[in-house]
């Protein structure tokens, strides 16, 4: 079974800081990869997706990530944060129909 | 704007009860998710089904928790009786083929159970 971990548990930064997150996954057969974004007291929204070709991904909102495979990483970034980018961050891989996801990285934002 | 819709938003129940949580997956999506989240355990899938069939329901506590699809608009999710360690909120996703693997989420069920 493939597992997915993620570097930080809480990130606080402020506005206009630039963000990465680290996500690291277990698997090493061919492994979709996604970054997902809750904000408070909603449901998990999709930022970005890879199955194959240009390891750099963009995504909504500005997001982008990066697919290293000799790394197993997919790591998310943003250059520039906004306040509403507050929101928990999770990271997941699947395999088949199955996604794994990480514990999630909560960040905050502040003005 | 195709969209998972899941009710009820919120439960309130008590402990001993049947709890039951309907998920609409989107129209023409094959397969079905159903999710717990708390703080302490983050995101668990709980149960997965592909052409209305469950292909895995290993992270189920199955003396209590059930999961159906009885057609393809609609999936159940359902603990009796329930208990305060099952308050959580519940997930429903859907997805498809192609693309491949990709997953939309409900805005789920919080539960809480006295």
């Amino acid at each position: 079974a493939q597992s997915v971990s993620q570097h930080n548990h809480h990130v606080i930064l402020s506005e206009a800081a630039s963000l990465e997150l680290g996500c690291n996954y277990s698997y090493g057969g061919t492994v979709n990869l996604f970054w997902y974004v809750q904000y408070p007291g909603q449901h998990l929204q999709l930022l970005l997706k890879y199955f194959s070709g240009d390891p750099l991904v963009k995504g909504i909102k500005g997001f982008e990530a990066e697919f290293i495979k000799s790394k197993f990483s997919f790591n998310l970034r943003k250059p520039s944060v906004q306040w509403s980018d507050t929101a928990e961050y999770f990271c997941a891989a699947a395999n088949d129909y199955k996604l794994s996801f990480g514990a999630g990285t909560t960040v905050t934002v502040r003005a | 704007d195709a969209r998972v819709t899941q009710t009820p938003r919120h439960k309130v129940t008590e402990m001993g009860q049947e709890v039951t949580m309907r998920c609409q997956p989107i129209l023409g999506h094959n397969t079905v998710f159903w999710y717990r989240q708390t703080m302490m355990q983050g995101l668990e899938l709980l149960a997965y089904f592909r052409n209305r069939a469950p292909l895995d329901d290993s992270g189920m506590p199955k003396d209590r928790f059930s999961a159906e699809m009885p057609d393809a608009t609609l999936a159940t999710l359902k603990i009796q009786p329930s208990e305060p360690r099952d308050s959580a909120v519940y997930f429903c996703a859907s997805g498809s083929a192609s693309p491949a693997y990709e997953q939309y989420f409900g805005p789920g069920t919080r539960l809480t159970v006295t």
